[in-house]
């Protein structure tokens, strides 16, 4: 009964390639996101969206691209792979704050990506 | 613009001794500041929150102290042990429908037995 998953948990691909990670979670949140944590474990919020929709875009290279087929899942796409996009990518959901629910974040187990 | 600074960047405590993390915030207009512990290997998790309008939030060994005048919140975690080892973010968020969230920069904590 996994409230938030990720697939893969570990990725190791060459650089330039394309390749995604797909996240699901079954709490009923409307709201979800995508972090990236570095090696210094700085925790960057990328995306977020809410019920399908795109909320939150920081500054993020256009070769990220995030996508929600329904508001249980969100999936990144990143193409044209960088040594710099080495990193563990969480996914989150919250409950919307629509509803009056604290923003809590919970959080996937990550996918730790390696671009060689 | 780094709207929640958090300090220590490490820790390092005795088991049984208090360890203490401390966050200051910008934007007053914040309302809800939770505290996400991570294992190795693991996602955050949420520790302990608390709202603005208490100066204090106690959930067993560990206490969140909130100054709203000062703008700045605390973890304390009392009698540490080692399995309490692990990064401790502290972060910030405000009441909107986007919910977006702004972490700390997150403290090692290693407790030595």
């Amino acid at each position: 009964d996994t409230a938030v998953s990720q697939t893969p948990k570990y990725l190791v691909t060459q650089m330039g390639n394309d390749k995604s990670i797909k996240c699901e979670q079954n709490l009923g949140h409307d709201t979800m996101y995508w972090y990236k944590q570095d090696s210094k474990k700085f925790l960057k919020i990328m995306f977020s969206y809410n019920n399908k929709e795109l909320i939150i875009n920081e500054t993020v290279p256009n070769r990220f691209s995030p996508k929600s087929p329904d508001k249980a899942h969100l999936n990144l796409h990143i193409n044209s792979l960088e040594l710099g996009d080495s990193a563990v990518y969480f996914c989150a959901s919250s409950q919307d704050r629509g509803s009056g629910a604290p923003n809590t974040q919970y959080f996937g187990p990550g996918t730790r990506l390696t671009v060689l | 613009q780094q709207q929640v600074k958090q300090s220590p960047q490490s820790l390092i405590v005795q088991k049984g001794g208090i360890s203490i993390i401390n966050c200051a915030y910008e934007n007053t207009a914040f309302d809800y500041f939770p505290w996400y512990q991570q294992f190795p290997g693991k996602g955050p998790a949420l520790l302990i929150a608390i709202r603005p309008d208490v100066s204090e939030k106690k959930e067993g060994r560990f206490t969140i102290s909130f100054n709203k005048s000062a703008k700045q919140f605390s973890l304390h975690i009392m009698d540490s042990q080692p399995g309490d080892s692990a990064t401790y973010f502290c972060a910030a968020s405000y009441n909107t429908n986007a919910g977006k969230s702004t972490f700390g920069d997150g403290t090692t904590l290693t407790v030595k037995p």
